[in-house]
């Protein structure tokens, strides 16, 4: 069974640049996988942040910017505002089927 | 405005049968793939499936595969989930998403909470 695995927590303060990654226990993360990263504040639906690996929404703030780091698939917040604090979630792309990771719970402290 | 609008949270007992809703407004129901998200309790989020109104195309996580039903309405832009016999280990929060391009979640849906309890 394919796996995707997140960092559980990351703790940031104001300011900070931060990266969240994304692994496959399928071996490297390309751009063939399709990666993409979604937020989620408590009691809220998933926003859309990132798809296609780099790519923006049209209302994904310009910190949040999407890569390929390492063999793994990265988030990474340049500037953490206090609103960043929320879980985010990648999903990879596995043939037809797709994979959420397990989440970072993100603290700007 | 692209919205998906989801029906209301359900309360059931196990062995109940139940159909959560997830209804397009503001484009092409039918031109757009449509996903099913689980969140247990808690948790993460889950992959469950999709389907593409325009041909009723519909692929399953083989986790849920034969667990749920997937399926669209196009007469009325609607697309569902659906349980034969829920189980306690089904509470929890469903969503549905729209694929737009290359990206999906454009937009999310609100969620339908599904409580199962006896």
């Amino acid at each position: 069974q394919t796996v995707v695995t997140q960092e559980p927590s990351l703790t940031v303060s104001p300011g900070e640049t931060v990266t969240l990654t994304c692994a496959s226990s399928t071996g490297a993360v390309t751009s063939d996988y399709s990666p993409s990263w979604f937020q989620q504040k408590p009691g809220q639906a998933p926003r859309a942040l990132i798809y296609s690996t780099s790519n923006k929404h049209s209302w994904t703030p310009a910190r949040f910017s999407g890569s390929l780091l390492g063999g793994k698939a990265a988030l990474t917040l340049s500037g953490v505002q206090p609103e960043d604090e929320a879980d985010y979630y990648c999903l990879l792309l596995y043939g037809g089927l797709r994979v959420f990771g397990g989440g970072t719970k993100l603290t700007v402290l | 405005e692209v919205q998906l609008v989801q029906s209301g949270a359900e309360v059931k007992k196990p062995g109940e049968s139940l159909r959560i809703s997830c209804e397009g407004s503001g484009y092409s129901f039918t031109n757009y793939w449509i996903a099913w998200v689980r969140q247990m309790p808690g948790k993460g989020l889950e992959w469950m499936g999709v389907i593409y109104p325009g041909d009723s195309n519909i692929r399953y996580n083989p986790s849920f595969q034969g667990q749920v039903t997937i399926s669209a309405d196009t007469s009325i832009s609607t697309a569902y989930l659906q349980w034969s016999s829920l189980r306690a280990s089904d509470t929890a929060m469903y969503y549905c998403a729209r694929k737009y391009g290359d990206g999906w979640g454009d937009p999310w849906g609100q969620g339908t909470l599904v409580t199962v309890s006896s």
